[in-house]
């Protein structure tokens, strides 16, 4: 079957760093998003992976491992808007795509 | 502004009454998709659609309909709705279904089949 795996919850500080973590068994791979969800509101585009490595944007920077179906979410300098839940999505050799539950993130002051 | 939308954003209705919620993007977006999210389980997709007149089943398809007859709209149709489908759907849109096509997401809509 297909699984992608992600922590339920996450709990950070304002201004720390702070890792997602994804892992998943896909048939087959053509791609990983990451997606932020603040809550009662629409999933928003945040990476693409395609290619082993880290991909950075900002303050958000994204990494992928093919060979052990593994990626993360790096946030830096987190801030208070930045609590929201984050959704790990793969997209499998038909090109569908796959979403984990979603990680919910909470920054406290 | 580009945007997918969706209506109605809140729906509360009874066992068995018909009811649509319509989907429409301004992009010009070939793929269009619906999703429900429901706690613990994420998002699903219910159906897909690749261009115009072209529509495929997702996860989780019964008791839905779709249909694509523009390119812009995306309508999902309960023909009769029950509790089990008290959820919160979006819809989403893309360039294209492969490659680095983000999709766009609609505000959503969060139905209540009491």
């Amino acid at each position: 079957g297909q699984n992608i795996d992600q922590p339920t919850e996450m709990t950070a500080t304002e201004g720390a760093i702070v890792q997602i973590n994804c892992t998943y068994q896909t048939s087959g791979f053509n791609g990983l998003f990451w997606y932020q969800q603040h809550a009662g509101e629409a999933p928003t585009f945040l990476s693409y992976n395609v290619l082993d490595g880290l991909e950075e944007k900002g303050r958000f920077s994204s990494f992928l491992s093919r060979s052990k179906g593994y990626s993360y979410l790096l946030l830096k300098e987190l801030q208070m808007k930045d609590s929201a839940s984050y959704l790990c999505a793969v997209q499998d050799n038909t090109d569908k795509l796959i979403f984990g539950t979603g990680t919910r993130l909470q920054v406290f002051p | 502004e580009a945007q997918v939308t969706q209506n109605p954003r809140y729906l509360i209705t009874v066992t068995g009454k018909k009811l649509t919620v319509t989907c429409s993007q301004n992009m010009n977006h070939e793929y269009m998709s619906w999703y429900r999210q429901d706690p613990g389980l994420g998002l699903r997709q219910i159906y897909y659609s690749m261009n115009v007149e072209v529509t495929d089943k997702g996860d989780v398809p019964e008791g839905y309909k779709v249909s694509r007859k523009e390119k812009r709209n995306f309508p999902l149709i309960l023909e009769s709705p029950s509790p089990n489908q008290t959820s919160l759907y979006f819809c989403a849109s893309s360039l294209y279904l492969a490659g680095a096509y983000e999709q766009y997401f609609g505000p959503g809509t969060r139905l209540t089949v009491t």
